[in-house]
């Protein structure tokens, strides 16, 4: 099947700084690609749908000016979380649609202290 | 979005014996997805079902589109330790989202051999 790539796999960082994880389609291009939130223990929520050139539409509740979402290329997307806070330690999943079938991401695991 | 009810939360079972889980919804959804998600990694494709009433089998695993097109019930038989993981439910509609999905909380499942 076709591959997305995360990177990084683990990041910590300290509360304020900010932090951006990408996600590839190794294999194939991606027009939209998804980013969604787990917090432990707890189900995959979606937080944004990314569009390759134009902007990313956000799901209710998600903070675009905190979660800036960049669909660069048909093949990246990037979230960076500002000034991130403790209560945004989470893992962050990315995914993509290739021949009609949605494929996830490794996963990127955020801590802020 | 709209909630899936994914149950049981959890599962603890010994190798070679048959698991059953189940969701259901308030709503009507296109294509029904079963995933399968190890710890610390993303969700990965383990059947999908797009007929309402159709039966698929993948493997130990067998699944069930509803007739109402509002639950499914996911099957593992004789149950192997490397089946340990989180499984989800995922229900799919066709929207400006294209393939944004909702995901039930998930059966977190343990095998002891």
């Amino acid at each position: 099947g076709a591959v997305v790539s995360q990177h990084p796999s683990w990041v910590i960082c300290k509360s304020g700084t900010s932090v951006k994880i990408e996600c590839r389609s190794l294999d194939f291009q991606a027009t939209t690609m998804f980013w969604y939130r787990q917090f432990p223990k707890q189900s995959l929520m979606l937080m944004a749908t990314s569009n390759e050139g134009s902007k990313a539409t956000y799901e209710q509740g998600v903070e675009k000016d905190k979660f800036l979402i960049n669909h660069a290329s048909l093949t990246l997307s990037t979230l960076t979380v500002t000034s991130a806070h403790p209560e945004d330690s989470s893992f962050y999943i990315c995914s993509a649609v290739a021949a009609g079938e949605l494929f996830f991401g490794e996963g990127s695991r955020l801590t802020v202290l | 979005g709209q909630q899936l009810n994914q149950s049981p939360q959890s599962m603890f079972i010994q190798e070679g014996e048959d698991v059953s889980m189940n969701c259901t919804s308030s709503s009507i959804f296109n294509t029904w997805l079963w995933y399968k998600q190890d710890p610390g990694e993303g969700p990965v494709l383990l059947i999908a079902l797009y007929k309402a009433g159709e039966l698929t089998s993948n493997g130990r695993l067998t699944a069930q589109f509803g007739i109402t097109r509002k639950d499914s019930f996911l099957n593992i038989s004789a149950s192997i330790p490397s089946d340990v993981g989180i499984y989800f439910c995922a229900g799919q509609l066709y929207s400006n989202s294209g393939y944004a999905l909702n995901f039930g909380k998930g059966t977190s499942l343990l095998v002891t051999p």
